[in-house]
């Protein structure tokens, strides 16, 4: 059981937009801490998608965004590529345990 | 470019020990907050600790289970960060990451990712 909560598991089809919610508590996201999120190709080390809530490393196409609101934060994916098939973690901090914590993991599924 | 290198993986018995090794290039070593980052089939990621750069304390902080257990350490003359796994169980089988935490900020993210190396804990 995940500290953060998110869905195992979301379709899309090619063009579509799609939304990914990571779902935390008043020790974590809703103390104030930001979320981060990564994107991992099977097979692949986690790639670094969208950091400090809402803000895209180089190199990250402008078609992913983040958001954060109360103890809840989504990540958005527009114009939905192929490519955009892998798995999502959102990541956070813990004041309660004090640790780095993460969700289950979505896996996006590009129909 | 940054690079992070893992190796020292492999198969160990229950109580047994491991020294994990994390070889970077590309950044600078000594300011950057260290971590190591685990991924399991049934747990997915989980952190597992840290090693702040000197400059900041220097001190480290671990993930409960593996406190006490686990040391993670850093040579800053050879740009390399380890991890000692000691009274191995089980549950520690998963993929080992090495990662960067080049902002140190407020709530940690991890920048660059090795490309892990696995351990597998069975007698």
């Amino acid at each position: 059981q995940s500290v953060l909560t998110q869905p195992p598991s979301v379709p899309g089809a090619p063009g579509q937009r799609v939304t990914i919610s990571c779902t935390g508590s008043s020790s974590n996201i809703g103390a104030g801490y930001d979320v981060h999120w990564y994107q991992q190709v099977p097979g692949t080390a986690p790639k670094l998608l969208i950091y400090d809530n809402n803000n895209r490393p180089s190199g990250v196409p402008d078609r992913f965004s983040g958001s954060k609101s109360g103890t809840s934060a989504s990540l958005a994916i527009t114009g939905l590529q192929a490519e955009d098939e892998a798995d999502y973690y959102c990541q956070s901090y813990d004041s309660s345990l004090s640790a780095v914590v993460f969700g289950g993991g979505t896996k996006l599924t590009v129909l | 470019e940054v690079q992070l290198v893992e190796s020292g993986g492999g198969l160990v018995k229950p109580g047994g020990s491991l020294r994990l090794s994390c070889a970077t290039s590309g950044f600078t070593f000594s300011n950057a907050w260290m971590n190591w980052v685990r991924q399991t089939p049934g747990k997915g990621l989980e952190w597992v600790g840290r090693f702040k750069s000197k400059t900041d304390g220097g001190t480290t902080d671990y993930l409960a289970p593996v406190k006490g257990r686990f040391t993670i350490s850093r040579d800053d003359s050879k740009n390399t960060l380890y991890l000692q796994m000691n009274s191995l169980k089980t549950e520690d089988t998963a993929v080992y990451y090495c990662t960067t935490d080049l902002k140190s900020g407020t709530t940690p993210f991890f920048d660059y990712w090795g490309q892990g190396t696995l351990v597998t804990v069975s007698s």
